[in-house]
């Protein structure tokens, strides 16, 4: 059974770091593109990084390019989203989530963890 | 770049029909995925490419995608359906692509 699980949100400072972790179990990594989207408080879900099966391909939304980055640990089964600079309008529950398929294009996001808070304080 | 537009509410009585909707300019030449969210939840898939469901979801929930709209039809509409749906597209120039989202509220 195919399950996601988030980690490492809190609150952070503006210009500060944080980095999330999100454990999987039930598929390997390396063979699906995986995706961090997040969701504002009341707002609605913005894509924010994918990364694909060959963890070599990483495309970033606008609003983050420079400051994220995702990464994955193969011998943990973990992907990452390090995030810097973070400014208030970071704050958001982040998501994982794994696609139908490994490539870059048209996938379905079949899978998502529960989601974990950030919180960005000025 | 790629826009969605999704009207921000959609209501319906108990046992009817609710179509929400997903404008996008010729959206019927890409990919429309959709996905519910109750307050709380994680998102889940409830459409995949236009008209598919994964298994678990049940063949009253449907979708279609035509010209520039793509619908997400809800019929015999339960209490359990009140959520928010998201569509969402995978662009070229714009990547991956969400809906403003619709709240669905069974009356």
């Amino acid at each position: 059974q195919v399950q996601l699980v988030e980690s490492g949100g809190g609150v952070a400072q503006s210009g500060g770091s944080l980095t999330l972790s999100c454990a999987a179990s039930g598929f390997t990594l390396r063979t699906f593109g995986m995706h961090w989207v997040r969701q504002a408080p009341g707002k609605g879900l913005e894509w924010v990084a994918f990364l694909r099966y060959d963890g070599i391909k990483k495309y970033y939304a606008d609003s983050v390019k420079g400051r994220f980055s995702i990464s994955r640990d193969d011998s943990t089964n973990t992907l990452y989203l390090q995030m810097n600079s973070l400014r208030d309008e970071d704050t958001a529950v982040y998501y994982c989530a794994k696609q139908t398929g490994g490539g870059y294009s048209g996938y379905d996001l079949d899978e998502w963890g529960q989601g974990t808070l950030v919180t960005v304080s000025s | 770049s790629f826009e969605l537009t999704q009207s921000l509410s959609v209501s319906v009585a108990l046992g009817q029909t609710a179509r929400i909707t997903c404008g996008g300019n010729n959206i019927r030449n890409v990919n429309v995925h959709w996905y519910r969210q109750k307050p709380g939840q994680a998102p889940v898939l409830v459409i995949y490419r236009d008209t598919r469901r994964p298994s678990g979801i049940p063949e009253r929930i449907s979708g279609a995608s035509s010209g520039n709209t793509a619908t997400l039809t809800i019929s015999s509409a339960q209490a359990g359906d009140e959520a928010d749906y998201y569509c969402q597209v995978w662009d070229n120039r714009t990547a991956w692509v969400f809906g403003g989202g619709t709240k669905l509220t069974v009356l």
